[in-house]
């Protein structure tokens, strides 16, 4: 079953502006992660943030999480053309006693020139 | 610069053929992945290995097999291709923790069946 739920499904902004994906989930967690995929290309790491962590920063990008409703958002501040992509959470929960993570199926986002 | 190189980046093959994609990450990690990604499914885990000649199978292992026979190589088997396995496939390793440590993903590998 799907854990990270990520919405909208597709985004569409102006250049400029900022954009917020959020990413619910339904099980505890260890640690959620967003990662970014341009179009036909792999996957790359954007952020981790653990599941005692509240709110974490990394240039243009802030992460929340809030535990108590299994949910985290992705904020891009003064977006460019460049963020175009898809952008996807990642879970990583602990079942039984085998680590596993789980992607959502992503927010596609588009920058208007 | 850590790498995780798919070795064939677009594959045409006939259905019933036997499909080796190959992977190799160049990080010394004990964990590497096979997913597939389809538009509307997001990211399926086909199979995972933890270590050398060690597998466990992820969500949708059906129709495939995988081989790790050097901690750097991980090699994805589709027995007899179907038109249903055309995706796209995407290698990925991490450290043994996965708590605190980033997966790394490979390129992908676009796989159509005719």
């Amino acid at each position: 079953s799907q854990q990270g739920e990520e919405d909208p499904q597709a985004l569409s902004i102006q250049e400029g502006e900022n954009a917020t994906m959020n990413c619910s989930y339904k099980t505890s967690i260890n640690n959620l992660q967003w990662y970014r995929q341009n179009s036909g290309r792999g996957l790359v790491h954007l952020i981790l943030i653990r599941s005692n962590e509240r709110e974490k920063h990394s240039g243009r990008l802030r992460v929340t999480l809030d535990t108590s409703k299994k949910s985290s958002s992705l904020l891009i501040t003064a977006s460019r053309a460049a963020d175009t992509a898809s952008y996807f959470c990642a879970t990583l929960t602990a079942m039984n006693r085998d680590d596993k993570i789980i992607f959502g199926k992503g927010t596609r986002l588009h920058i208007l020139p | 610069d850590v790498k995780v190189t798919q070795s064939s980046r677009y594959l045409v093959k006939r259905t019933g053929e036997k499909v080796f994609l190959e992977c190799v990450q160049d990080m010394d990690h004990e964990n590497m992945f096979w997913y597939r990604q389809d538009p509307g499914l997001g990211l399926r885990l086909i199979y995972f290995s933890y270590d050398v000649k060690m597998k466990e199978k992820g969500d949708i292992p059906e129709g495939y097999s995988v081989s790790r026979e050097k901690k750097e190589r991980f090699s994805l088997i589709l027995e007899s291709a179907s038109t249903n396995q055309t995706s796209m496939y995407l290698c990925a390793s991490s450290h043994r923790a996965l708590s605190g440590n980033t997966i790394y993903f490979g390129e992908g590998s676009w796989l159509t069946v005719v």
